[in-house]
């Protein structure tokens, strides 16, 4: 089993469509979560970090639930240029800041 | 700030050929991470740095050595080049001791023929 799993997609929406991602983990010990988003043929770049608490920004909705070991990623009112694939990463705690990522998620908006 | 520079952009090697893959960053950060990305997948570590004067093993070193050369350079080494190392070379870093997101560099499209 790898240590982290993403839905393998690919997610085709509509424009306006709500869309969530999930993102599982194995390793209890985990510590701390992010979203990165990469465009193609271009570097992942830091979308959000997900926070025990939840979080939100304008219409990204980050949330974490360690009991079941998971992340996901809402993105509410779609647009085109949501287009990307979405990376989920999880650090261990060990080895200072070396995350594992995901195979990452392919959205699609579609007019 | 330039953040995290890579050269070359793109390399075309022949099978045996060697080569150095260069990585800077300006952001002070402690750690730096190679990582190669094949086609539809995601991220696989190669090798990272946690801070200056050390360096370990990721997920895939096999064929690859590398250097962290000072605070702001981090460099990866192809002694023999295969056609299997084929893929897109991603450095990012970190600033560490908590600050765990990752700043990646634009990539070099690596070509083994």
């Amino acid at each position: 089993r790898k240590e982290v799993e993403q839905d393998p997609g690919p997610f085709n929406v509509p424009e306006g469509a709500t869309v969530a991602f999930n993102c599982t983990y194995s390793n209890s010990a985990s510590q701390s979560f992010f979203w990165y988003r990469q465009d193609c043929r271009k570097e992942p770049k830091l979308l959000m970090s997900v926070y025990s608490s939840g979080n939100e920004d304008g219409r990204f909705t980050a949330q974490l639930n360690r009991a079941s070991q998971y992340i996901s990623l809402l993105i509410r009112d779609s647009k085109l240029s949501d287009s990307a694939t979405y990376l989920c990463a999880v650090l261990s705690g060990t080895n200072a800041g070396k995350s594992t990522f995901g195979d990452g998620t392919t959205l699609t908006v579609k007019p | 700030n330039a953040g995290v520079t890579q050269t070359p952009k793109f390399q075309v090697l022949k099978t045996g050929q060697s080569m150095t893959l260069q990585c800077a960053q300006d952001m002070n950060h402690n750690s730096m991470y190679w990582y190669r990305q094949d086609p539809g997948m995601g991220l696989r570590l190669i090798y990272y740095s946690a801070s200056e004067g050390t360096t370990d093993k990721g997920e895939v070193p096999n064929g690859y050595n590398v250097s962290r050369l000072n605070k702001r350079e981090f460099s990866l080494r192809l002694e023999s080049a295969a056609p299997s190392q084929t893929s897109v070379y991603f450095c990012a870093s970190s600033g560490g001791g908590g600050a765990d997101e990752q700043f990646f560099g634009p990539g070099t499209r690596l070509t083994v023929l």
